[in-house]
């Protein structure tokens, strides 16, 4: 079975610096992948994905992902953290038959 | 545009009780699933649909119903509940298949707990 593995099951940044989110993927054919983000009490909100086009992708809210299939990798980045950041997120596979692979979560925690 | 609608936001359950899960979208969406959330765990896709009439198994089926008589509405059905099934359950929809190309919409959540 393809599998997603999120590094870090929580990460804690300060206010203003960078954010690095770690994901890695079991490797196969090409992948689509996603990162969404999960607020408190709330359903998951798509941040970006990737669909084999432009390795580097930017998505919402500043973050950006780089696919580097040599590595595995599909790590999420943000240069300056704000609080409004502090959520679960969630690195996404796409597999055939409509099925998706979510990582374990990592929970962002940003302090003043 | 509501988006995909879920009732109830909580429940409390006996064991051995039943309870159906609410799902509905307005977004027209040929595609919605069902996925329970267990801390650590990501999500698990319980059963999915790819258009009224038609559903299939997920990863975690057993102990679940579903049914689509309309486009709109993906109820989840516990017959038998048990304290394995407290989760939180997330109901989703997209308009391709997967995701792969167009994002899943989620409600909000239920959180149920099986005592």
């Amino acid at each position: 079975a393809q599998s997603v593995t999120q590094l870090d099951s929580h990460v804690s940044v300060s206010e203003g610096t960078p954010v690095l989110l770690r994901c890695n993927y079991s490797s196969s054919y090409s992948p689509s992948l996603f990162w969404y983000v999960q607020h408190p009490n709330k359903g998951l909100q798509l941040l970006l994905k990737y669909t084999s086009a432009a390795t580097l992708v930017k998505g919402i809210n500043g973050f950006e992902a780089e696919f580097k299939k040599s590595e595995t990798s599909f790590h999420l980045t943000k240069p300056s953290a704000h609080m409004s950041d502090a959520a679960e997120y969630f690195c996404v596979r796409s597999n055939a038959g409509n099925m998706l692979t979510f990582g374990g979560g990592t929970r962002l925690m940003v302090k003043p | 545009n509501a988006g995909v609608t879920q009732t109830p936001k909580f429940r409390i359950l006996k064991i051995g009780q039943s309870m159906t899960l609410q799902c509905a979208q307005d977004m027209n969406h040929n595609y919605m699933y069902w996925y329970r959330q267990d801390p650590g765990m990501g999500l698990k896709l319980i059963y999915y649909s790819v258009g009224a009439g038609i559903t299939d198994k997920g990863e975690v089926p057993n102990g679940y119903n579903v049914s689509r008589s309309t486009t709109e509405d993906f109820p989840l059905r516990l017959e038998l509940a048990a304290p394995s099934q407290t989760s939180v359950y997330f109901c989703a929809s997209s308009d391709k298949e997967g995701g792969r190309d167009s994002p899943l919409h989620f409600g909000n959540g239920t959180r149920l707990t099986v005592t």
